[in-house]
């Protein structure tokens, strides 16, 4: 079964608003990776953050780890028309190092 | 340039027809993975290779083979293909495993668009 699932699964926001997407999981993970897809094309690594640690900044990006809830957050601040793709977070595991795991997703509409 | 290739990148094949995807990373990478992206199912793993020779299976390893003699290439076989195959694939690589060193950020193929019909 799929261990990630993002909500929502749909955003729709205005150009220079911010946007937040969760990610929650099951298991215990040594790390959580977002990544961003546009339209049906390869997936791009945003960020990474790792179990032990609780915020991460890149950028317009911000990323969130709460270990005892096992969910993360993305926040992309001041969003552009360009923002609009989909966003999944995966998780890594230091118990099966080769594995990861995606959730479903959240599309992201920036309107200008 | 640093990237993955996937080929085809479109194919629409009948059901039993063998087919091979084919990967290839010029990035020196150690591992490799296989995705397939399915509406309203996210990716799922297929199959994933530590180092070359070495390769296991991921979620969803029914109905495909791997190999892995050479570093750089990571192909998908499906040896019978079958409607239910159809979907978006995507190769991966990164220069370590997710899990390990906290480095792994996986690269992407544009990924192989298959139709079984």
């Amino acid at each position: 079964s799929q261990q990630g699932e993002e909500d929502p699964q749909a955003l729709s926001i205005q150009e220079g608003e911010n946007a937040t997407m969760n990610c929650s999981y099951k298991t215990s993970i040594n790390n959580l990776q977002w990544y961003r897809q546009n339209s049906g094309r390869g997936l791009v690594h945003l960020i990474l953050i790792r179990s032990n640690e609780r915020e991460k900044h890149s950028g317009r990006l911000r990323v969130t780890l709460d270990t005892s809830k096992k969910s993360s957050s993305l926040l992309i601040t001041a969003s552009r028309a360009a923002d609009t793709a989909s966003y999944f977070c995966a998780t890594a595991y230091n118990t099966n190092a080769g594995k990861s795991t995606f959730g479903d997703g959240t599309t992201l509409t920036v309107k200008p | 340039e640093a990237q993955v290739t996937q080929n085809p990148r479109y194919l629409i094949t009948v059901t039993g027809k063998k087919l091979t995807v084919t990967c290839s990373q010029n990035m020196n990478h150690e591992y490799m993975s296989w995705y397939r992206q399915d509406p309203g199912l996210g990716l799922r793993q297929i199959y994933y290779s530590m180092n070359v020779e070495v390769t296991d299976k991921g979620d969803v390893p029914e109905g495909y083979k791997v190999s892995r003699k050479e570093k750089r290439n990571f192909p998908l076989i499906l040896e019978s293909p079958s409607p239910n195959q159809t979907s978006l694939y995507f190769c991966a690589s990164s220069p370590f495993p997710p899990g390990l060193f906290n480095t792994g950020e996986l690269f992407f193929g544009e990924g192989s668009r298959l139709t079984v019909l």
